[in-house]
C-alpha cells in the first residue's frame, strides 16, 4: 500500500470526449506530482502542486490539461477534447518537500 | 533543464549474480536521487532514497550510491533473484525528473 488511491484504474474514451481522474493521498503531505508515461519510457512531468497551490506546469500539458488540488489533499487531472495521443498511464505521487515520493497504481487511459 | 540517463536500457543476468545499474544526471543541484522500481502494467515502488547530503544507502540485498560531483548514481543488486526482474528508474528532486529506466531480466 503506497498510501496513494487513483480512480478509475481504467479509463477507455472516445475521441473528443472529456476525463477526469482523480488521486487521493491517504494523509495529507505537502507535495502531489501528476506524471504522465507511455510504453517503454519513464514517467514525464506533468505537474505538481505544494498545497493548493499549482507550482509548475510542463510545457507538454497543453490547455487541454488542467489540475486541481482545491483543498489540499486530494487532486483531480481533467483532458478536454481528448486526443489519440493522450493514451497513456496518468501516475499521480505525493510525498513532503526533500522527502521520499510514493505513487499510485495510475490510471491507464485509451482514446478510441 | 535537468536530464537524466540510464544505462544499459535492458540488462539479463542469471539467478545469484551481482549486478549494477547506471543513472546520470546534468545538473547537480539536486535535493535528492530517489530509485523506483516498476512491474509491467503497475505503478512505481520506492526503492532508497538518497539526501543530496549522503554519499549511499542501503536497503536489504541493495545499495545505492550517490556521487553528486559527476553527475551520477548507481544501485547495486547482490545476490539477484527472478522475483527481482522489472524496469529499474531513478529520479532526481526538485520536482523528479526521471530517466528512461532499465529493464532488468533475472533469468532462473
Amino acid at each position: 500500500d503506497t498510501g496513494v488511491s487513483q480512480n478509475p484504474r481504467h479509463k477507455i474514451t472516445k475521441r473528443g470526449q472529456n476525463v477526469t481522474f482523480r488521486c487521493d493521498p491517504i494523509s495529507e503531505h505537502n507535495r502531489l506530482y501528476w506524471y504522465r508515461q507511455t510504453l517503454g519510457q519513464g514517467p514525464e512531468f506533468l505537474t505538481y502542486f505544494q498545497n493548493e497551490a499549482q507550482l509548475e506546469k510542463s510545457r507538454l500539458l497543453s490547455d487541454r490539461f488542467s489540475a486541481e488540488r482545491p483543498k489540499g489533499s486530494f487532486s483531480t487531472l481533467e483532458i478536454q477534447r481528448t486526443e489519440q495521443g493522450d493514451s497513456a498511464m496518468y501516475l499521480c505521487a505525493w510525498g513532503w518537500q526533500g522527502a521520499e515520493a510514493f505513487f499510485g497504481q495510475g490510471t491507464r487511459l485509451t482514446v478510441v | 533543464k535537468q536530464e537524466v540517463t540510464q544505462i544499459p536500457a535492458a540488462l539479463s543476468v542469471p539467478e545469484g549474480e551481482n549486478l549494477v545499474l547506471n543513472c546520470s544526471f546534468t545538473d547537480s543541484a539536486i535535493y535528492n536521487l530517489q530509485w523506483f522500481r516498476q512491474d509491467p502494467g503497475k505503478g512505481l515502488t520506492s526503492l532508497l532514497l538518497i539526501q543530496s547530503s549522503q554519499r549511499e544507502q542501503t536497503s536489504g540485498r541493495l545499495n545505492a550510491s550517490l556521487d553528486k560531483s559527476s553527475g551520477r548514481s548507481t544501485l547495486y543488486i547482490a545476490a539477484s533473484q527472478p522475483g527481482d526482474s522489472a524496469t529499474y528508474l531513478c529520479a532526481v528532486k526538485g520536482k523528479l525528473v526521471f530517466g528512461k529506466g532499465t529493464k532488468l531480466t533475472v533469468n532462473p
